[in-house]
């Protein structure tokens, strides 16, 4: 099945660019889905912040689109997240992760799953 | 609107049944999502869409909605079922913005 797994460093400093990548195994990256990101501050609830599809194409949180920039490389089947002008408010968990998207005949769905394992970063001098 | 509202945290008996409510206008378009998530561990899927469940999660969970409601009945709960739980759908203006509920803390 497929597994999500996140790297990149685990600090940095105010005002600097945080730089993550999700590298996907068991699956291509050009399947029919969105790869998305999420964060989790410390003690705190979940927060989408955006995701990409293989074609490039990008949806961004409004709170953060402006600092946000996702992308994708297919020849090493893995995503990427750039979040610039960070402060300590960026502190957080965060999951990388594969997300569906279903139309019914009333509603339609949204779920994500897997998920990642998660990576602290933290920002701080 | 693309706020998701759920009880801070509920409690329930060993083997009793509680219901986790999620409120929001885009759940009158979109079935909500809900993840169970453990201290230090990512959330796992527990339903999606009108009321499945991945395989592995137990039927005692299930998913109803109703209006701009959606709930999560856990019927005979048990110890390990003790976690936060998060609904989510996608924003429906039309933005295709992912929401995430406040989150549920359920003790057992």
């Amino acid at each position: 099945q497929v597994q999500l797994q996140e790297s990149g460093p685990g600090l940095v400093k105010p005002s600097g660019t945080l730089s993550l990548t999700c590298a996907v195994s068991g699956g291509s990256i050009s399947s029919s889905n969105w790869w998305t990101w999420v964060r989790q501050p410390p003690g705190k609830g979940l927060e989408w912040i955006g995701e990409i599809y293989h074609s490039g194409s990008t949806n961004y949180n409004p709170s953060l689109k402006s600092r946000v920039t996702i992308s994708v490389d297919k020849s090493k089947n893995q995503f990427s997240l750039k979040l610039s002008s960070v402060t300590a408010a960026d502190t957080a968990v965060y999951y990388c992760a594969r997300s569906y998207d279903s139309s019914g005949w009333d509603r339609s769905s949204w779920w994500v799953d897997p998920w990642g394992q998660g990576t602290l970063v933290t920002v701080s001098s | 609107s693309s706020e998701l509202t759920q009880d801070p945290a509920v409690s329930v008996a060993l083997g009793q049944t509680v219901r986790i409510t999620c409120q929001g206008d885009s759940l009158r378009s979109y079935y909500a999502t809900w993840y169970q998530q453990k201290p230090g561990q990512a959330p796992v899927l527990v339903i999606y869409g009108k009321n499945n469940r991945p395989s592995g999660i137990p039927d005692r969970f299930s998913g109803s909605s109703s209006g701009n409601t959606a709930s999560l009945t856990i019927t005979g709960a048990q110890a390990e079922d003790e976690a936060d739980y998060y609904c989510n759908s996608r924003d429906s203006s039309g933005n295709h913005r992912g929401v995430f509920g406040t989150g549920t803390k359920v003790t057992v």
